[in-house]
């Protein structure tokens, strides 16, 4: 199965500065996707990045909040912008995994926001 | 859009118990039904997945069924231990015209007791 690197694992940021996060993957994939999970909840997907095109937003996520690079078919990044105390979440990576039949995650950057 | 709910939010079982989360859909265009795990402080991790023209799958002590019918499908575990404690998420896969979509279910809080 795939193996999803993501870096850093955790972080305690400012309000008002920003935050890059990033996912690098062992092999190849087309999409990946980022997901937001607030503190004991679910997870919410904010955008899907295909290698070669703008992201995909999910309603209520915007590009200037979250930018998305997808430079190659291994890596991305997320960024976070203009932090605020509202966006302290784990912050997750995770692509198609056609080894495995399903979705792989990585582990998480857990994000505090003071 | 689809929505997915899942039952209990929090489940307390005796080691050796069985313990059944439920999971209910209302697109009926979703095609796959992965569960994951997620222990504390890390990502979520696949245990089991079925896909729409499957009623049943087995791995062990983990079974998944779905009734497409009633939009529903349930994870099984038996003879739980103590290692079974986790946050267990059920997700659909919602094809989209350019992606596909996987949507959580709000989780699920089990409990092994020894």
């Amino acid at each position: 199965s795939a193996v999803i690197s993501q870096k850093p694992s955790r972080d305690i940021c400012q309000r008002g500065t920003s935050l890059t996060i990033q996912c690098q993957v062992d092999s190849q994939v087309t999409m990946m996707f980022w997901y937001r999970q607030q503190p004991g909840q679910s997870l919410t997907l904010i955008a899907t990045a295909n290698q070669g095109s703008e992201a995909t937003y999910e309603s209520g996520f915007v590009i200037d909040k979250f930018p998305i690079s997808r430079p190659n078919l291994t890596f991305s990044t997320l960024t976070v912008s203009n932090m605020s105390p509202e966006d302290s979440s784990i912050y997750l990576c995770s692509v198609e995994d056609h080894g495995m039949g399903g979705y792989t995650f990585g582990s998480g950057t857990r994000l505090t926001v003071v | 859009g689809e929505n997915v709910e899942q039952h209990p939010s929090t489940l307390s079982v005796q080691e050796g118990d069985s313990a059944v989360i439920k999971c209910t859909y209302s697109d009926s265009a979703s095609n796959y039904f992965p569960w994951y795990k997620q222990e504390l402080g890390k990502g979520p991790q696949l245990i089991i997945d079925i896909r729409s023209n499957v009623g049943e799958k087995k791995d062990q002590r983990i079974a998944v069924t779905l009734n497409k019918t009633a939009k529903h499908f349930s994870l099984h575990i038996t003879e739980t231990q103590p290692e079974d404690s986790a946050v267990y998420f059920c997700a659909v896969l919602n094809p989209k015209t350019s992606y596909d979509k996987v949507i959580f279910g709000p989780g699920t809080s089990l409990s092994v007791i020894p």
